[in-house]
């Protein structure tokens, strides 16, 4: 079965600095999700990648698909207090786009 | 436009009595999944509806069960609860096609005592 590894699992940065999470797949990726969680409420879409070599960014928040490496890295730049939270990555089945594979997520602080 | 509702928000219930969880998608989505959230675990896979057919399904006993009804709401059915159950459990849906993205409510948080 599909694992995914998500790294680092916790990270606590300065406002304003940079910061970068990876997600590692233990298989062929046919698309990957990434996620926002606060804790104990649902998850929100942040982005969401289908094809090597794709990149998408949303605000201050980039996501890019490396295929051939099957992995993912979310990158914020500038970061703020409103980026906090658990950042989770989903990869998708080939048997079904709705069913996720998620990995343990990546707990975020930002430091005023 | 509305996003996905779950009810309750909260349930607390006995072991070996059973739960039923309502999830409402978003306005023209197909496509309903169920997660269960657990610290231990995280979050895994239960089944999709679409179009009132369950179109997948994970690796879950029996005692979970679901259904789709013609407006795309849905429920999920937990029998015969035991302590293990307790878990976030939360509702996505989409329009159902392999680019479309998951969008999640907000949960619904079962305690099983």
């Amino acid at each position: 079965s599909q694992e995914l590894e998500q790294s680092p699992q916790s990270l606590i940065v300065q406002e304003g600095k940079n910061l970068t999470i990876n997600c590692t797949s233990s298989k062929t990726l046919y698309g990957l999700y990434w996620y926002k969680q606060k804790y104990g409420e649902g998850l929100i879409f942040l982005m969401m990648l289908q094809k090597g070599g794709e990149e998408k960014s949303h605000e201050k928040i980039t996501a890019k698909l490396d295929e051939k490496k099957q992995q993912s890295s979310l990158h914020i730049t500038a970061s703020q207090p409103s980026h906090a939270g658990i950042y989770l990555c989903g990869a998708a089945s080939n048997t079904g786009f709705q069913k996720l594979v998620f990995g343990t997520g990546t707990r975020l602080l930002v430091s005023p | 436009k509305a996003g996905v509702t779950q009810t309750p928000r909260y349930l607390i219930k006995t072991r070996g009595q059973q739960v039923t969880l309502s999830c409402s998608p978003i306005s023209g989505h197909r496509s309903v999944s169920w997660y269960q959230q657990t610290p231990g675990q995280g979050l895994q896979f239960l089944f999709e509806y679409f179009s009132e057919t369950q179109r997948n399904k994970g690796n879950f006993p029996g005692r979970f069960s679901g259904r789709q009804f013609s407006n795309s709401r849905s429920e999920m059915n937990v029998s015969t609860l035991e302590l293990g159950d307790s878990a976030l459990y939360l509702c996505a849906s989409s329009k159902g096609g392999g680019n479309s993205p998951l969008h999640f409510g907000n949960g619904t948080r079962l305690t099983v005592t």
